[in-house]
C-alpha cells in the first residue's frame, strides 16, 4: 500500500532544543494527523488539520497543513525528556475512510 | 475521552491455532480498523468496517478474517497462524464521517511459535 515519505527518520537532540519534522505526498490530502507513539504502547493523537495553510498548536507542539496539500510539518520547542518516543504523520484524502502513515521520526532527547 | 481498548497487550500463540484479536471502543465510533506494525514497514491497514456486519479488505488481508456483529467490538481472526503474523496489531476507531481522526488502543503484541 501506499506510504507517505517522513523525514527524518531519526533525531537525536538535547533536551531544551527545538525538533522540526515533516511528511511529503504524492497525492493531495483533505486531512493531516499528528500521532505520537511511546514504546509498548498505541499511537496517540496530537494534532488534527483540515484545511491548507492552517496552523494548529497544542502546547509545544505546533503543526501546519502546507498549501499545496500535499505535505504537512510537526514543530516541538523546548523538547523533554517525555517527548522521547514515535512520531507518526497520517494523511486522508477526499472520498476515502483510509489514512496512509507515514514510516515515522523516532525521537531520542538527551538530557 | 475515546476509549479504545484491546483485550490483550500479550499473546503467544502456536502455528496453527486458530487466534481472536478483540478490540471494543466506547464513543459509538461507526468505523473501527485493526493495523499491523513491523520495523520499517509502518502501520499496515488489514480490514476495516464501516457498519455492523459490513467489512472491507485493507492492503493486507491474506491470512486474517473480521467479524464485527454490534457497534462496539471489531474482531480479528487469525484463522490459522503461523510465525510470519507475529507482530503488533492495533485497532483504531473513528466518527463515520470524512476526515474524522482515528484513535487507537494500546495494541496486541502477538508472538506466534
Amino acid at each position: 500500500g501506499q506510504q507517505l515519505n517522513q523525514s527524518p527518520q531519526s533525531m537525536f537532540i538535547q533536551e531544551g532544543e527545538d525538533v522540526s519534522m515533516n511528511c511529503t505526498s504524492s497525492s493531495i490530502f483533505n486531512t493531516w494527523l499528528w500521532y505520537k507513539q511511546d514504546p509498548g504502547e498505541g499511537p496517540v493523537l496530537l494534532i488534527a488539520l483540515y484545511k491548507a495553510g492552517e496552523l494548529t498548536s497544542n502546547g509545544r507542539l505546533t503543526a501546519q497543513f502546507g498549501i499545496t496539500r500535499k505535505d504537512s510539518f510537526l514543530n516541538i520547542s523546548a523538547s523533554i525528556p517525555s517527548d522521547v518516543g514515535i512520531y507518526f504523520c497520517a494523511g486522508l484524502a477526499s472520498g476515502t475512510y483510509k489514512y496512509i502513515f507515514g514510516t515515522g521520526t523516532r525521537l531520542k532527547v538527551l538530557a | 475521552d475515546v476509549k479504545v481498548t484491546q483485550s490483550s497487550r500479550y499473546l503467544v500463540k502456536r502455528t496453527g491455532e486458530k487466534v481472536f484479536l478483540e478490540c471494543v471502543q466506547d464513543m459509538d465510533h461507526e468505523n473501527m480498523f485493526w493495523y499491523r506494525q513491523d520495523p520499517g514497514l509502518g502501520l499496515r491497514l488489514i480490514y476495516f468496517s464501516y457498519d455492523v456486519k459490513m467489512k472491507e479488505k485493507g492492503d493486507i488481508p491474506e491470512g486474517y478474517s473480521v467479524s464485527r456483529e454490534k457497534k462496539e467490538r471489531f474482531s480479528l481472526i487469525l484463522e490459522s497462524a503461523s510465525t510470519n503474523q507475529t507482530s503488533m496489531y492495533l485497532c483504531a476507531s473513528s466518527l463515520g464521517h470524512q476526515g474524522q481522526p482515528q484513535h487507537f488502543g494500546d495494541g496486541t503484541r502477538l508472538s506466534i511459535l
